[in-house]
Order: C-alpha cells, then structure tokens, then sequence
C-alpha cells in the first residue's frame, strides 16, 4: 500500500511569521508530486508540479522543494498573510499507474 | 478561474434513492476522476476515465459507477444510495498526470 504522509496536521502561524510543512511519499518509483491549496467552501487549487529531484518552484510568497531520493518535499511560505489560510495537499503518482495519492492535508490558520 | 461545474452542491436525500451527481468541464480535458473524501482524510480516487468510453474503477472500492459519453461529462451514478455513501464527492480533470488536474467545486452528499 502506497502512502503519502503530510505533517503537521495542523498549524497556527502568526500572520508575517514564515513557515513550512512536509509531504513524505514512497522514493521508488516516483513521477510527479503535486502541491494544492484548498479554501474553505472553494475548489481545490494547483500550486506546483515537480518532476525532478533537486526541482525548487516558486510563486509569490509560497515555494516548493523536491527530493526524490528520499522521497519528500516541504512547501514554504514568507510573511504568512490570513489569505494563506488553508488546507494544503499534497499528491503523488508513481511510475506504475496513473493515479494520483493524496495525503490528507495541513490545515494552516494564520492568526492575525 | 477553472472552467469545470459540478452539481448540485448539496444534496440530502432518502436511503435507497437512485442519484446523479453530475460534472462538466469546458477545457477538452480527457483525463476526468472521481474522488471522495470525509472530513479530515485524504481524498480516494472511486473512477477515472482517460476519454471517451474508457472508465476504470480506482483505489476505493465503491458502490457508484460512471459513464463518459462525451469528453466533457462525468457523471458519477449511485442505484441505491445509502447512509454510508454520506461523503463530499469531488470531480477533477487534466491533460495528463503532470500538469495540474483542476477540481469542481464538489458535492456534498448526505444519505438520511
């Protein structure tokens, strides 16, 4: 069983503090991690979709890092604003299907 | 914004009602995915299509099933719904597993 494992569940930042979280997943086999941002009562959204190990993305505030090889990625994010409240997921899919695993999420809450 | 509708948002109906939950995209999108998630927990595939008349089951067993007639609908059929299939149920498509898949806005459905 193929799992993908986010940490922390949760996390309470004060708004312009910085702050990061984890996406752990199985290195074999690897083909494509996926960040996305789900607001309350709004559809899910794509971050970033990183292929390569080393692969760092950016936008905005919010930037991503990849390994591969050991088969994690942190999602960073500068000066937290109360936009950024969320829940953010991340997903992977591996060489052998298609499809996509998700991991069940943080939920970030920025307090102002 | 993405160009994919789900409906109805919300539904609360009787147990043993057959039910529709319908999906549209506007994109030409062939890869479309079902998926269901309770509060919390990851979000599991239930079916995906990679285009027209192909529908496969995905990781999570389910009682539903789908059809995809045209590249633009999904629609995800329970026979009989049941106080078990109370979930929100979210509708997703892409070009392939390494661009972005974009979501509606979901469903969710309560069995009473």
């Amino acid at each position: 069983i193929l799992n993908v494992e986010q940490s922390p569940q949760s996390l309470h930042v004060q708004e312009g503090d910085s702050t990061n979280f984890t996406c752990s997943f199985p290195s074999s086999n690897f083909y494509a991690l996926h960040w996305y941002r789900w607001e309350t009562a709004k559809s899910p959204e794509a971050l970033f979709v990183m292929t390569l190990n080393g692969d760092e993305k950016k936008k905005g505030r919010i930037s991503a890092t990849l390994n591969t090889k050991e088969g994690y990625s942190y999602l960073y994010i500068k000066g937290s604003q109360p936009e950024d409240s969320a829940t953010y997921l991340c997903a992977c899919s591996m060489d052998s299907n298609y499809q996509l695993i998700w991991g069940a999420g943080t939920k970030l809450i920025i307090k102002p | 914004e993405a160009d994919i509708y789900q409906t109805p948002r919300y539904l609360v109906i009787g147990t043993g009602k057959k039910i529709t939950l319908e999906c549209s995209q506007t994109m030409g999108h062939d890869k479309m995915y079902w998926y269901q998630q309770d509060p919390g927990m990851e979000l599991h595939l239930i079916h995906y299509s990679y285009g027209v008349n192909s529908t496969e089951k995905g990781d999570l067993s389910s009682e539903s099933t789908v059809s995809r007639i045209r590249t633009e609908h999904f629609p995800l059929t329970l026979e009989s719904a049941r106080p078990s299939h109370t979930s929100q149920y979210l509708c997703a498509s892409s070009v392939d597993r390494v661009t972005e898949a974009f979501f509606g806005q979901g469903t969710r459905l309560t069995v009473v």
